[in-house]
């Protein structure tokens, strides 16, 4: 059955750099397009970025542009989110989403969400 | 940038129907999704392309999108249907995906 499993997660120090990993099973990951979705403690749901199945278009949010990096490992049927300069506001559990819409041309919803990881920046 | 806007809270009695809406300029002109989170537990899709139900989500799960609003209807509503409910849509002028900001349902 389809799996997400991220990992990576953590405590860092305001600055520091994470590299979160997203393990897809159960599917073939080049198919999809593929998001990192955030949800602050106690806050709503917030993509942070997205990736095509090709990895060749990346997008991502005005608030972790120029610090976080998407990529793609298909033959390994992993998707990475490095984030550097990290800051209290990104304090979140983030998850892995496969995207069901975006590569039949209909604009994205997401199917399935892996559990999440925290990724808590404090001092 | 897009908005999407949604009451905070719907409360509704064990039975009856829920009515959670999602609001945003010319909504129905976009496709709108919708997710269930229970309290620590990942989202789940409930409704996308406004109407379509994913395998294994009840027939009483329901959704329609006209105009400015989207809404999702929960018949005959459970007990274990208490949770957060979040709507979605992409933006494309901007190719990015908006959430709204969550309608916590409580059935009492």
């Amino acid at each position: 059955q389809v799996q997400l499993v991220e990992s990576g997660g953590g405590l860092v120090k305001p600055g520091g750099s994470l590299r979160l990993s997203c393990a897809a099973s159960g599917f073939t990951l080049n198919d999809y397009y593929m998001n990192w979705i955030r949800q602050a403690p106690g806050k709503g749901l917030e993509c942070v970025s997205y990736i095509s199945s090709s990895g060749s278009a990346r997008y991502y949010a005005d608030s972790v542009k120029g610090r976080f990096t998407i990529s793609r490992d298909n033959t390994k049927n992993s998707v990475f989110l490095q984030m550097n300069s990290l800051r209290a506001e990104d304090t979140a559990v983030y998850y892995c989403a496969r995207d069901r819409g975006s590569k039949l041309g209909m604009g994205p919803w997401f199917d399935s969400w892996g559990q999440g990881t925290l990724v808590t920046v404090s001092s | 940038s897009y908005e999407l806007t949604q009451p905070p809270s719907v409360s509704v009695s064990p039975g009856q129907t829920a009515s959670i809406t999602c609001s945003g300029n010319k909504l129905g002109d976009k496709y709108a999704s919708w997710y269930q989170q229970k309290p620590g537990q990942s989202p789940v899709l409930v409704i996308y392309q406004d109407n379509k139900r994913p395998s294994g989500i009840p027939e009483r799960f329901s959704g329609s999108n006209s105009g400015n609003t989207a809404t999702l209807t929960i018949s005959g509503t459970q007990a274990m249907d208490e949770a957060e409910y979040y709507c979605q849509a992409w933006d494309s002028s901007t190719t990015w995906v908006v959430f709204g900001g969550g309608t916590k349902l409580t059935v009492l």
